[in-house]
């Protein structure tokens, strides 16, 4: 059964650093991978989609990597901001299945 | 505007109460599923359907029921076997089910009280 796990779990900077969201997955057969970020209260705004032939996507400051034989995807925030503050979830999406497998996420906070 | 809306926001259920959960969405996607989200645990897949009046369970399909008999609609009833019903549920939609083409989008929630 695939595992998705994120690592770290919080994580605390000030505004301007450039940072890196880590996610790891045990089942390298998979078709894509999503990244969402979620707000409090509020529903999955979707980030990026990597397909499972791509090795990174990008848009605006955020860049997605994908490393399927290792199992492995991050999430590159550059110059962050306040407004970067969210959780931030990985998901991957399994071969023969119509579904996502989640990771727990990252509590990102960027202080001013 | 194209997207999923959720009602309501908030809903609270006495205990031995179904409640149904409704979820719509305009954007002529095949595929639906409904989550549910507790502190700590992530999301976990309830129900989801591929394709009109088909559905498949879930890890957590106990205590839960949908139907699919539109493709733009999706409601997710919430019965009293459920035994711990308190959460964040959370309905998406994708273009298809499975491959390439199942990228997410979610709507905004609703959360359920259990009083």
């Amino acid at each position: 059964k695939q595992e998705v796990t994120q690592i770290p779990a919080a994580l605390s900077v000030p505004e301007g650093e450039n940072l890196v969201l880590n996610c790891s997955f045990t089942d390298s057969a998979i078709y894509n991978l999503q990244w969402f970020r979620q707000d409090p209260g509020k529903g999955l705004t979707s980030l990026l989609l990597i397909q499972s032939s791509q090795r990174e996507q990008t848009s605006g400051r955020l860049n997605a990597s994908l490393d399927k034989s290792s199992g492995r995807s991050t999430l590159y925030i550059a110059a962050s901001q306040p407004g970067d503050s969210a959780t931030y979830l990985c998901a991957v999406g399994n071969s023969g299945y119509s579904t996502l497998t989640f990771g727990k996420g990252t509590m990102l906070l960027v202080s001013p | 505007d194209g997207g999923i809306t959720q009602s309501p926001k908030y809903l609270f259920r006495k205990e031995g109460q179904n409640v149904t959960l409704s979820c719509e969405q305009n954007l002529n996607h095949d595929a639906m599923y409904w989550y549910r989200q507790d502190p700590g645990q992530g999301l976990r897949l309830i129900y989801y359907s591929q394709i009109v009046n088909d559905f498949q369970k879930g890890d957590i399909a106990e205590g839960y029921s949908v139907s699919r008999e539109k493709k733009e609609s999706f409601p997710l009833t919430v019965t009293s076997a459920q035994k711990n019903p308190t959460a964040f549920y959370l309905c998406a939609s994708s273009r298809t089910s499975g491959g390439h083409n199942n990228e997410q989008f979610f709507g905004p929630g609703t959360r359920l009280t259990v009083l």
